[in-house]
Formats: structure tokens, sequence, C-alpha cells
């Protein structure tokens, strides 16, 4: 079945450096979300990419689709403490369930 | 408030016994599911549901059950039959199934003892 693998799995930065996680599908995907999980939290949607090579921003924050539309990254400029959490990617091939990577927990140290 | 609620936050149970999680929305979305997360897993799909009266397994539906009688509703029971049932769980709505932004619960931890 489809997988979406996500890495790293831990990341820990240093207040005001960059950060990225990436997602890997073993299947072409319609779309890809993004959630954000804060410690003892839920997820929390970001965004949605659809298109082939589709860039999006919001801040600091910058997700990527790739061409093939197998691989996303989001990628976080100087990171702050409120960045804190795991960042999930969630792949929909559109004839099976939304499937979510196992996430990338963020953790800065200021 | 527009949202989806989970209840009770924190539960526990005895071995063997079966027990309920209620998930409830208003935000009249048509689409709702239920995840299981474990540390470092991710979320694992359980059940969903389209519409009412209709709902398909997910991953790792076995040793529980789900029903669909109202929009709003979707509970879930985490049957006896679960061999390990501590986790987080975790009810998300969609407007349609899939392909638009899934609103979660706050989540209910699941202990058995």
């Amino acid at each position: 079945g489809q997988q979406v693998m996500q890495i790293p799995q831990y990341q820990h930065v240093q207040e005001g450096e960059d950060f990225t996680t990436y997602c890997n599908s073993s299947t072409t995907l319609s779309n890809i979300q993004w959630y954000k999980q804060r410690p003892g939290g839920h997820p929390v949607f970001l965004i949605q990419l659809v298109k082939s090579g589709e860039v999006k921003k919001q801040k600091r924050l910058t997700f990527q689709f790739g061409e093939a539309k197998k691989n996303s990254s989001l990628h976080i400029t100087a990171t702050q403490t409120t960045d804190v959490g795991t960042y999930f990617c969630a792949g929909f091939s559109g004839n099976t369930p939304l499937v979510f990577g196992k996430g990338t927990r963020l953790s800065v140290i200021a | 408030d527009g949202g989806i609620t989970q209840s009770p936050k924190y539960l526990f149970r005895k071995e063997g016994q079966n027990v309920t999680l209620s998930c409830e929305q208003n935000l009249n979305h048509d689409a709702m599911y239920w995840y299981r997360q474990d540390p470092g897993q991710g979320l694992r799909l359980i059940y969903y549901s389209q519409i009412v009266n209709d709902f398909q397994k997910g991953d790792i539906a076995e040793g529980y059950s789900v029903s669909r009688e109202k929009k709003e509703s979707f509970p879930l029971t985490v049957t006896s039959a679960q061999k390990n049932p501590t986790a987080f769980y975790l009810c998300a709505s969609s407007i349609v199934l899939w392909g638009t932004e899934a609103f979660f619960g706050q989540g209910t931890r699941l202990t058995v003892v």
C-alpha cells in the first residue's frame, strides 16, 4: 500500500537556525497536507499543496511540492521557540485514505 | 463556536472492559475519522465515515467499532479484543472525504490497566 516516509524523525536546533523536514511518498500524490502538533496538543492544519512544483509561503514557513508530486518539504527560516512541535505531512493519492508520515519532532533551544 | 469535541480528555479502564470515546462536531462536515497515535508512530487510521450510516475500516480497525447514526457524532468503542488499547485517540472531521483540511479534536488519552 501507499507509504509516506518523513525525515528526520527528530531535529534539535538553536533558536534562529533554519529547519527543514522532508516527506517522500511511494506513489504519486493528488495532494499533500501539512499539520503541526504542539506538545500535548492535537494536529492543526497548516497548508495543502496540489500542483506539481507548487511553492507556498506562510511568514517564515515555506512549503514545496515536488515536480513529480511524490515528495514535499517544509522549511522554517530562523526558528523561534513557538515553532516547537511535531510536523506531519499527509499524502492523498486519490483512491486510498490519507496517509500520514510519522512526523518530525522539532526542538528549539533558546 | 464551531469545532470538534472529544470527551473525556483522560480515561482509565480495567483490562477486559469495553469503553466508548465520544466525538461530536458542529461544523456540518460530512466526513469523520478516528486515528490512534502512539509515540513515534504518527497517526494511524482506525475508521472513517464519508456520510451518515456509512463507515469504512482503516489500517488498524481490529478490536474497534464505530457508529454514525447522526452527522454530528462518530463514537468509537474500544473493545476487549483490542490487544494494546492504551494510546492517544484523535477524532477529526472534514467537509468531504480526504481531499480537504481536517479539523482535529483535543484527543482522548486512554489508559487500560
